[in-house]
């Protein structure tokens, strides 16, 4: 079965710093990942998939196959960048996403 | 992008009662999903929304605890049946838009207490 693991709970940097979420995953299949954001009072989003390789907001994330990782990063982090920040991977025919635990990242001015 | 709202957003119910919560979408989807976000936890799928058939279950979640109606591309209910305080969650809707696309929308959630 498929797993998506993000080890911090709680994760804070202060503004300017570099800052780097951590996911780990499990799955037999070839995997999709996205990281999807929610900021305070707003609905869940998708940040970025791991198949565009695109820079969103500063944010990139990269697929280490022989790691099992797409850990999120950003070189300068920004107090706007404070959010709960999940990691998802997407399985079976209907494409469902199974979501790791989440990483509540706060920069501090 | 897609909009989508639930009703209601929020509830209190008491122990043993049902809850009804809808889902609706501007525009037509291809897939719809429903989630629980328990208190502290990540979001857990409790199934797929299949329209004019029977919703498709993730394991440790039944279609008599939780009953899914998906009449058309646009609407969706989940009834949370015989409620106790363990179902006090957050409830989320999600589409996909398209054949073939990955990204899911979210609905803004139903926070339901159970007393």
């Amino acid at each position: 079965a498929q797993r998506v693991t993000q080890p911090e709970k709680l994760l804070s940097v202060f503004k300017g710093a570099p800052v780097e979420l951590k996911c780990n995953y499990s799955y037999s299949g070839s995997p999709e990942l996205f990281w999807y954001v929610q900021y305070s009072r707003q609905r869940l989003q998708l940040l970025l998939r791991h198949i565009s390789r695109e820079s969103i907001k500063g944010f990139t994330a990269d697929l280490n196959k022989g790691e099992t990782s797409f850990h999120l990063k950003k070189p300068f982090a920004q107090e706007e960048d404070s959010a709960m920040y999940y990691c998802a991977l997407i399985s079976g025919s209907a494409r469902q996403l199974t979501f790791g635990s989440g990483t509540q990242l706060t920069v501090l001015p | 992008s897609a909009v989508i709202s639930q009703k209601p957003s929020r509830d209190i119910c008491q122990r043993g009662t049902s809850l009804t919560i809808q889902c609706q979408v501007d525009s037509q989807v291809t897939m719809m999903f429903w989630y629980r976000q328990q208190p502290g936890q990540s979001l857990t799928l409790i199934a797929t929304a299949n329209q004019g058939s029977e919703a498709t279950y993730e394991s440790g979640f039944v279609i008599d605890k939780f009953p899914i109606s998906r009449p058309n591309l646009t609407f969706s209910t989940l009834t949370v049946s015989n409620m106790s305080p363990e179902d006090s969650s957050i409830y989320l809707c999600s589409v996909v838009r398209g054949q073939g696309a990955d990204e899911q929308y979210f609905g803004p959630g139903t926070r339901l207490t159970v007393t």
